[in-house]
């Protein structure tokens, strides 16, 4: 059981330069969020997605955009990196909804991304 | 909207030794609340809950953590600390009555506290 997977682990842009985090869950969840990690700042919510076809902001959402492909996939966009976005990125889904309100969350390993 | 404050960056504590690590909330509705452990280079890993009932809770490692209405914290604590829990540990909640009413359903974590337990 894989659990939540986040491509790709590491990763270097230069600013201006776009790319796409891709997560996968294979547990049948319907919550899927995208979280960044600083030192100091601890997890902030980017995006996330209630359920499939939804998508929300969360605490951080400028710069970003995101697509709930289907019900197992949840990708994060960077249209023009900044430095500023610099950051470890954090996928993570729970089966938040009806009597399973209150299930954890699931996190990927993470990415580490560097933007120059 | 919903808030978490963990208060220290840091707690040192003797191997044996009790710890405690703090954190106290906000939100609007009832709340749920959740302990996280992370490695180094590793994801979050889901220690423990609150949704309702008892104020004392136990998790995974012998973790358990105290729910106080009053004085909206759920401290994070251990009887007898070992080497191996060195690690960041975080603080998160959730609006219990967001998603059931259809509003925001966000999960907000705090700062982290670094937890260095010495030999």
């Amino acid at each position: 059981n894989a659990g939540v997977t986040q491509t790709p682990k590491f990763q270097v842009l230069k600013t201006g330069q776009s790319m796409t985090l891709q997560c996968a869950q294979d547990m049948n969840h319907n919550s899927m969020y995208w979280y960044r990690q600083d030192p100091g700042m601890g997890l902030r919510l980017i995006y996330y997605s209630a359920s499939e076809g939804t998508t929300d902001k969360g605490e951080v959402p400028n710069g970003y955009n995101v697509s709930r492909l289907n019900k197992r996939e949840f990708s994060l966009r960077l249209e023009s990196a900044a430095p500023s976005q610099t950051s470890v990125y954090f996928c993570a889904s729970s089966e938040s909804s009806g009597v399973n309100y209150n299930s954890p969350l699931h996190f990927g390993n993470g990415t580490r991304l560097t933007v120059t | 909207a919903q808030s978490v404050a963990q208060p220290e960056d840091q707690v040192n504590v003797a191997e044996g030794n009790p710890l405690t690590v703090k954190c106290t909330y906000s939100v609007s509705g009832n709340p749920y609340l959740f302990w996280y452990v992370q490695y180094p280079n590793r994801g979050l890993q889901f220690l423990l809950k609150y949704i309702t009932g008892d104020n004392l809770v136990k998790g995974s490692y012998g973790f358990e953590a105290e729910f106080n209405k009053s004085q909206t914290s759920f401290h994070l604590k251990k009887p007898s600390a070992l080497v191996s829990d060195s690690a960041l540990y975080f603080c998160a909640v959730r609006d219990s009555w967001a998603g059931l009413s259809g509003r925001d359903d966000k999960i907000i974590f705090g700062k982290g506290t670094r937890l260095h337990i010495l030999p």
